[in-house]
């Protein structure tokens, strides 16, 4: 138990559908992302929701859209996916250093295996 | 080409033997991490650090910030040791976000 939670753990959903990921976080911490694992590649960053600043999306393609309503909950909602976005996706959350404050480890949750058909 | 590379891409070993994974990094940063994936997808933070080393039960991590390498030792291995093995690079942004390598897959033989 990480203290991150998402849900679901398994999803297969046609090119068609619309489907959300969801995230939460018992950490407190200030900072969540979302992740791609693709077989054979590192983790790729996706969007980073950062509560003190800003936020960044690391040229995703806008079939998903992320969606931050609090400092402890994080959605990625899909629609129209392509099967080359079969993946796992992961959910993390960390406290990014603020003024005289150290930056912590990240917190990962147990992934979204996605398998669009 | 990726900013953290990890060697070997592979590493199969019997029960009780010594492991050593080894990563280097190009870039500057302010935190090296250690990772641990299990088949079932979830990611454990090992080890975070920026100088010297880490030991936690089994698990030793070193870093030497000149040389940009750090590795991850693992003593008297068991089964349970099996895993994908990650190190990631924060380069101390605001946004805290990880840059990763493709991992280490071990596998220990009882």
């Amino acid at each position: 138990e990480t203290g991150v939670t998402q849900t679901p753990r398994h999803l297969v959903m046609g090119m068609t559908n619309k489907k959300s990921l969801k995230c939460e976080q018992h950490l407190g911490h200030n900072a969540m992302y979302w992740y791609k694992q693709s077989a054979k590649k590192p983790l790729e960053l996706m969007f980073v929701y950062n509560f003190k600043e800003q936020t960044e999306n690391n040229s995703v393609p806008s079939r998903f859209s992320p969606e931050c309503p609090n400092s402890s909950h994080l959605f990625l909602h899909l629609h129209t996916l392509q099967p080359e976005d079969s993946a796992l996706y992961l959910c993390a959350s960390s406290q990014v250093p603020g003024q005289g404050t150290r930056g912590t480890e990240a917190f990962f949750g147990q992934g979204t295996r996605l398998t669009v058909v | 080409k990726n900013e953290v590379e990890q060697s070997p891409q592979n590493l199969t070993a019997q029960e009780g033997e010594f492991i050593t994974i080894n990563c280097s990094y190009s870039v500057g940063i302010s935190a090296l991490h250690w990772l641990q994936q299990h088949p079932g997808g979830g990611i454990v933070s090992l080890f975070m650090l920026s100088s010297g080393k880490k030991k936690h039960g089994r698990l030793i991590a070193t870093i030497n910030i000149q040389e940009k390498h750090s590795s991850l030792h693992i003593t008297a291995s068991h089964p349970r040791d099996s895993a994908v093995y990650i190190c990631a690079v924060d380069r101390g942004s605001t946004l805290g976000r990880l840059y990763f390598g493709r991992g280490t897959q071990l596998t220990v033989w009882p």
